[in-house]
C-alpha cells in the first residue's frame, strides 16, 4: 500500500530564510507527485506537480521540489520565504496504476515570521 | 464557473444521527474523492470513485457510506457508527485513471460537528 511521509510537522522561519520540507512516499512503481498548499481559511491549491520528465519542478510563487527516484523523495524548496507563505503544506502520491488513490501525507504547519 | 461545490459549509448534528454530505463537480471527472482533515494528522482518504456505480474505501472508510450513481455528484453519508465524526470533511475530483496526468481539486470543505 502507498503512504506518504512529511517530516517536519512544525517550521517557523524568518522572512528570507531558505526552506526545503521532507516528502518522503513508499510504492514500488510508478507515481505521481503533488504538492498542495493550505492557506488560512482557504481551500487546498496546488502548488507544483511532478509526472515525467524533468525531476526538478517549478511551481507557483517561486517554489520547486526535486524528484529523488533511487530516495522515493520529492522535498519541497524555496529560497527565500515570505510572511505570504506562511500555510500548512501537504505532499500527495498518486499510485499509477488501476486504483489511483491519491494519498497525502500528514501536513507541515509552516510559519513565516516578519 | 467549473469547480467543485460542498454543501453545507457548516453542519450540526446530534449523536446518533445520520448526516450526508453533498459534493457535486461540473469538471468533467471520472474520479472523485472524500478526505477527512484533523489536525496534525493531514488529510486521510475516505472512499473514492474511478467512475460512476463503482467505488472503493479508503484508509478510514468505518462509519461511512457514499454512492456514484451520477458523474457529478458523490455524496457521502457520516453514520452513527462513526466513533469520531467532528471534522472537516474535503471533497476533491480529478480526470482519474493511470494514463492521466492532471491533479485533483477540491471543494471548499463542509465542518461537521456532532453535538
Amino acid at each position: 500500500a502507498q503512504s506518504v511521509s512529511q517530516h517536519n510537522h512544525h517550521v517557523i522561519l524568518s522572512e528570507a530564510a531558505s526552506l526545503e520540507l521532507g516528502c518522503n512516499y513508499s510504492y514500488g512503481g510508478t507515481v505521481n507527485l503533488f504538492w498542495y498548499v493550505q492557506y488560512p481559511g482557504q481551500h487546498l491549491q496546488l502548488l507544483l506537480k511532478y509526472f515525467s520528465g524533468d525531476p526538478l519542478v517549478k511551481g507557483i510563487k517561486g517554489f520547486e521540489a526535486e524528484f529523488i527516484k533511487s530516495k522515493f523523495s520529492f522535498n519541497l524548496r524555496k529560497p527565500s520565504v515570505q510572511w505570504s507563505d506562511t500555510a500548512e503544506y501537504f505532499c500527495a502520491v498518486n499510485a499509477m496504476d488501476s486504483s489511483y488513490k491519491l494519498i497525502f501525507g500528514s501536513g507541515t504547519r509552516l510559519l513565516v515570521r516578519p | 464557473d467549473g469547480g467543485i461545490t460542498q454543501s453545507p459549509k457548516y453542519l450540526f448534528r446530534k449523536e446518533g444521527q445520520n448526516v450526508t454530505l453533498s459534493c457535486e463537480q461540473n469538471l468533467n471527472h471520472d474520479a472523485m474523492y472524500w478526505y477527512r482533515q484533523d489536525p496534525g494528522q493531514g488529510l486521510r482518504l475516505i472512499y473514492y470513485s474511478q467512475i460512476v456505480n463503482d467505488f472503493q474505501k479508503g484508509d478510514i472508510a468505518e462509519g461511512y457510506s457514499v454512492s456514484r450513481e451520477k458523474k457529478e455528484s458523490f455524496p457521502l453519508t457520516v453514520t452513527s457508527a462513526q466513533k469520531n465524526p467532528t471534522a472537516f470533511y474535503l471533497c476533491a475530483s480529478s480526470t482519474g485513471g493511470p494514463n492521466s496526468n492532471t491533479e485533483a481539486f477540491f471543494g471548499q470543505g463542509t465542518r461537521l460537528t456532532v453535538v
